[in-house]
């Protein structure tokens, strides 16, 4: 069975820090893995995805996420926080076994003081 | 490209009425559509997949008679939420799959209900 964990439920960074927003998986076959931001009473927004390749995956924003295989992670990073990317986090995978019921992590909220 | 709106973007209706919500794709053909619910600080739940011109598949624990799901077009789908009752209040959300790109899915901005 599939399933996700974001393990923070809300992270605090100061505005030009880096920033990191966990999140671990558990797939059956090869996974794909999603990044989406919600900002309030908003729908979710696709920040990047991983599918194959580079472990390395470059986002809208200037987000960033790396795929490590042997930990079951895809951390979200950005190297400089603004205020304005303070919101909701989701982490999302399927497989790629044929279906694609996707599930979402609980989510972490992000703050960035100014 | 790949907008995704809904309507109404909200919605009061009294105990025991319907309430219909709209999610259409604006700028491409979604094969595939998804129904989520969400509750205040939880993550997405999905209700149900719907592909155009075939019946809907429920998760476990939806009601299928309760939570209505209608593809009829490439671009349209509609959840219609029967005799509704005050825990039916939420935040529902749904996304669509373009037909030539299989990873991502498109996000409407939602739906919030409340049942009075």
């Amino acid at each position: 069975a599939q399933s996700v964990a974001q393990p923070e439920d809300q992270v605090n960074v100061a505005e030009g820090n880096p920033l990191t927003v966990k999140c671990t998986y558990s797939v059956s076959g090869n996974p794909y893995l999603f990044w989406y931001v919600q900002y309030p009473n908003r729908g979710l927004q696709f920040l990047l995805k991983y599918i194959t390749g580079d472990n390395l995956v470059k986002g809208s924003y200037g987000f960033e996420a790396e795929f490590n295989k042997s930990q079951t992670s895809f951390h979200l990073k950005k190297p400089s926080a603004l205020v304005s990317d303070s919101a909701l986090y989701f982490c999302a995978v399927r497989d790629d076994t044929g279906g694609f019921k996707t599930i979402f992590g609980a989510g972490t909220r992000l703050f960035v003081k100014a | 490209g790949a907008v995704v709106s809904q309507h109404p973007s909200w919605v009061i209706c009294k105990s025991g009425t319907s309430v219909k919500i709209e999610c259409r794709s604006l700028d491409f053909q979604a094969t595939t559509m998804f129904w989520y619910r969400q509750f205040p600080k939880q993550s997405l739940m999905l209700m149900a997949t719907s592909n155009e011109g075939s019946k809907a598949t429920y998760e476990q624990g939806v009601e299928k008679d309760k939570f209505l799901i209608n593809h009829a077009s490439l671009t349209l789908s509609t959840l219609t939420v029967t005799s509704a009752h005050p825990e039916d209040s939420s935040f529902y959300i749904c996304s669509a799959r373009r037909a030539a790109i299989t990873e991502t899915q498109y996000f409407g901005p939602g739906t919030r209900l409340l049942v009075l």
